[in-house]
This record gives C-alpha cells, sequence and structure tokens, in this order.
C-alpha cells in the first residue's frame, strides 16, 4: 500500500515562482525523503529530513516535517525549466529493515 | 562511473517467457531493492535484500524471484511473464542503517505481449 500521497497531482507555474509540494504519509517513520525523475529517466535523491528534524535547506529546496500531522513539504524556490519533473516523497519506516515506501508524485511543469 | 547499472533498458517479452533483469552497483551498498512503476501508481516494492544471502519480499513479490549471492548483485527474475508485468523497473541501493538516500538505476522498461 502506498504511505505517502503527494499534493498536488500536477503544478504548473512560470519560471521564477516558488513551487511547494506536500505529502502525507500513515504510520511512523524514520526519515522522509523527497526525489526527482526526469521524464523517462531513473530517480534523483534531492533531501532527507529524519523524524527529529522540523525543516532542512540543500541550494533552493527547503523541506519541512511535522509528524504530529504526517505530513512535509517541498518547496523549491526561484523555480527554472529545469525543474520540470516528477517529485516523489518516500518514507523509511522505523522499524524492521530499512525500505522506501513511495507515494505516487507530483509532476512539476516550469514555463 | 560509480552507481547503480541496470540492463537491458527495453525488453519485450511474450507471455509465458522468463528473463532476468540484471542490477550491480559497485558503492559497496549492503542494501538493495527492486522497485515497479506503473502510470499513476508510484514505485512499488517487489523484492529487497539487506546484504548477501538476504532477501525479503516487499509489497508486490508474486511472479518475482530474486537472489543476492554477492554484495554487488541483485537479479531479477520474472518466472513466466504475464502482461500485468508490462512497467518499468528500476533497482536502487543504500548503504546499511537507514537514513541515507538511495541510489537509483536508469531503470528497465519491460512490456509483456
Amino acid at each position: 500500500s502506498q504511505q505517502g500521497e503527494e499534493d498536488p497531482q500536477a503544478l504548473s507555474i512560470q519560471e521564477g515562482e516558488n513551487a511547494t509540494m506536500n505529502c502525507s504519509y500513515k504510520t511512523s517513520i524514520n526519515n522522509l525523503q523527497w526525489y526527482r525523475q526526469n521524464s523517462g529517466r531513473g530517480l534523483v535523491h534531492l533531501i532527507l529530513i529524519r523524524s527529529n528534524e522540523r525543516e532542512k535547506h540543500s541550494g533552493r529546496l527547503r523541506v519541512t516535517l511535522d509528524t504530529s500531522k504526517k505530513s512535509s513539504s517541498l518547496l523549491i524556490t526561484a523555480s527554472r525549466a529545469a525543474d520540470t519533473a516528477s517529485y516523489f516523497c518516500a518514507t523509511e519506516g522505523n522499524s524492521g529493515y530499512s525500505t522506501l515506501t513511495f507515494g505516487k508524485g507530483t509532476m512539476l511543469l516550469v514555463s | 562511473n560509480a552507481g547503480v547499472t541496470q540492463t537491458p533498458k527495453f525488453q519485450v517479452l511474450k507471455t509465458g517467457q522468463s528473463m532476468t533483469l540484471q542490477c550491480a552497483q559497485d558503492m559497496n551498498h549492503e542494501y538493495m531493492s527492486w522497485y515497479r512503476q506503473d502510470p499513476g501508481m508510484g514505485l512499488r516494492l517487489i523484492h529487497y535484500s539487506v546484504g548477501a544471502g538476504i532477501t525479503d519480499q516487499g509489497e508486490v513479490p508474486n511472479g518475482y524471484n530474486v537472489s543476492r549471492s554477492t554484495t554487488e548483485d541483485f537479479p531479477l527474475r520474472l518466472l513466466s511473464a504475464a502482461p500485468s508485468q508490462t512497467s518499468v523497473y528500476f533497482c536502487a541501493s543504500s548503504t546499511q542503517g537507514g537514513g541515507h538516500g538511495y541510489t537509483f538505476g536508469s531503470g528497465t522498461r519491460l512490456t509483456v505481449v
């Protein structure tokens, strides 16, 4: 079953604007990760936030995590055409072995 | 280049045929996983391994078999291909202990006719 659910499913913005994607999950986690997938390509790891962290930055990316609401958001500032891709959140559980459970993704179009 | 290598990139099979999707990584990662990606479904875990000789089932294991005889290789076998197995397959690896991002291969696009 899917753990994460991204919102919105699709997002279309102009270059220079900020893009915000949200992710909700169902069970306790060790960490939450965001990945980017360009059309027809593999997934690329963007950023990881641990369950005891609330906010993390990496370049133009800002991730927040609210474990009480079981939700996360990914903000991409000053979007570029090259940011056009699908973005997935993935959760890593806090019991047993390390596996990732993915959401269905948000398709971002920057034009 | 260090990373995860998947072969083949494309494959067409007839129903009932068997085949092996290859996955190799050169980063000495303990954890390796196979996912399938279908339109509108995101990625779903098929099988995973936490080290040589140790494998376990994921969310959608039926019709697939894996083994892990070395740290580097984690092949995925389709025993008797069915049209429902038409998908894009991704192999991924990560270091032990969790809390690290996964490195993904470029995928194998499989069509079963």
